[in-house]
């Protein structure tokens, strides 16, 4: 079984600010991990993913993840905030090829203030 | 289009009634998977197809939903004697097929509201 917690279902930043979104997962196998983004009114949209190998991973908007197993762990982060960054995100794991259905975190809500 | 394509955008309906949702996959994707996403919530899984096939039906919560994919492209969710419970947004989201191919694109959901 898989589960995926998010800290901070709220999270407001200056912009220019550190953005730091918390990802922690369950997983009995190797994982695959991915960060998704969702606009009012719109699709999810993937951010960024980590399959194997690299454990720094780069996504689209300047945004950034590191897989760290010891630490079960998947945090986003960005190092300056844009205001169009306010949105939802999502952190989901799968258990990768042949089972790839994913489990979702309840989402933390970005603020960027001006 | 380019991507995956979900109609109605939204549906209303009252408790009892039945309803369809359907999903456009973009095209040659084999892999199409249905979500729910209830309010303040992340998206729940409910099934997954693999071509025509069901392949894990394990997140449908009762038997009143059901889903089919008979051509291994477009998909229609259905629900029977809908419940106020059922009011949600329902995703969908395609995946292509391939080793090491595991993106899955979303639609822009479906919003069902039963009174």
């Amino acid at each position: 079984a898989q589960s995926v917690t998010q800290l901070g279902s709220h999270v407001s930043v200056s912009e220019g600010a550190l953005v730091l979104l918390r990802c922690n997962y369950s997983s009995s196998v190797p994982p695959y991990l991915f960060w998704y983004v969702q606009y009012p009114n719109q699709g999810l949209q993937l951010l960024l993913k980590y399959t194997t190998g690299a454990t720094l991973v780069k996504g689209i908007n300047g945004f950034e993840a590191e897989f760290k197993k010891s630490e079960t762990s998947f945090h986003l982060t960005k190092p300056s905030a844009h205001m169009s960054d306010a949105a939802e995100y999502f952190c989901a794991v799968s258990e990768g090829f042949g089972n790839e259905k994913l489990t979702f975190g309840t989402g933390t809500r970005l603020t960027i203030i001006p | 289009g380019a991507g995956v394509s979900q109609t109605p955008s939204n549906k209303v309906t009252e408790k009892g009634k039945y309803v369809e949702l359907r999903c456009d996959p973009i095209s040659g994707h084999t892999a199409l998977y249905w979500y729910r996403q209830s309010l303040g919530q992340g998206p729940e899984f409910l099934i997954y197809f693999q071509g025509t096939g069901a392949a894990d039906d394990s997140g449908l919560p009762n038997d009143r939903f059901f889903a089919v994919r008979p051509e291994g492209s477009v998909s229609t969710l259905k629900i029977q004697r809908t419940e106020r419970g059922d009011s949600a947004v329902y995703l969908c989201a395609s995946r292509s097929p391939g080793l090491g191919s595991n993106e899955q694109f979303f639609g822009p959901g479906t919003r069902l509201t039963v009174l």
